[in-house]
């Protein structure tokens, strides 16, 4: 079953802008990854976040936990063309060792 | 280069015309998946192996099988396949299950007729 669900569907933004979204999931969590997928193309792990942290950084992306919410956020910041695709949050659960993922967030960047 | 290598990369096939995917990691992964994609679903897991010999059913294993011989290999395997399985496929391995990456097939888009 689905787990997690990503806020916007959809997001247009201007390159150079920061580009912000968020997971909501349902069920208790040992841990938390985003994963970019280029138009129709294997999907690329970008960053894994623990339940016992708070935020992580990897370069232009930061991603935050609130345990108490089920939820997470990435943001890119100063977006270019290249961050144009779409990202997927994904989680394991405490008691399944699948891996679930969300529908996903497409972000296009505008020049 | 560690790799994920999955053919066909394209299919078009009939209705009950049997047909594998062949899946290969080369990085002695323990853990491998299927997922199959479809617009506004997102990815749903079809099966998924923990180790050689070991299998196990995920979200949408209907009409689908699989086996895990050898340790690099993980084949997906519609019998009889049906138009409700035109998608696009993933295979993906990790060093074993639970909190770990996954790393991704380019992927294998199925179409049946």
């Amino acid at each position: 079953s689905q787990q997690g669900e990503e806020d916007p569907q959809a997001l247009s933004i201007q390159e150079g802008e920061n580009a912000t979204m968020n997971c909501s999931y349902k069920t208790s969590i040992n841990n938390l990854q985003w994963y970019r997928q280029n138009s129709g193309r294997g999907l690329v792990h970008l960053i894994l976040i623990r339940s016992n942290e708070r935020e992580k950084h990897s370069g232009r992306l930061r991603v935050t936990l609130d345990t108490s919410k089920k939820s997470s956020s990435l943001l890119i910041t100063a977006s270019r063309a290249a961050d144009t695709a779409s990202y997927f949050c994904a989680t394991d659960a405490r008691d399944d060792y699948k891996l679930s993922f969300g529908a996903g967030t497409t972000v296009t960047v505008r020049a | 280069e560690a790799q994920v290598t999955q053919n066909p990369r394209y299919l078009i096939t009939v209705t009950g015309k049997k047909l594998t995917v062949t899946c290969s990691q080369n990085m002695n992964h323990e853990y491998m998946s299927w997922y199959r994609q479809d617009p506004g679903l997102g990815l749903r897991q079809i099966y998924y192996s923990m180790n050689v010999e070991v299998t196990d059913k995920g979200d949408v294993p209907e009409g689908y099988k699989v086996s895990r011989k050898e340790k690099r290999n993980f084949p997906l395997i519609l019998e009889s396949p049906s138009p409700n399985q035109t998608s696009l496929y993933f295979c993906a391995s990790s060093p074993r299950s639970g909190a770990n990456v996954l790393t991704f097939g380019a992927g294998s888009r199925l179409t049946v007729l």
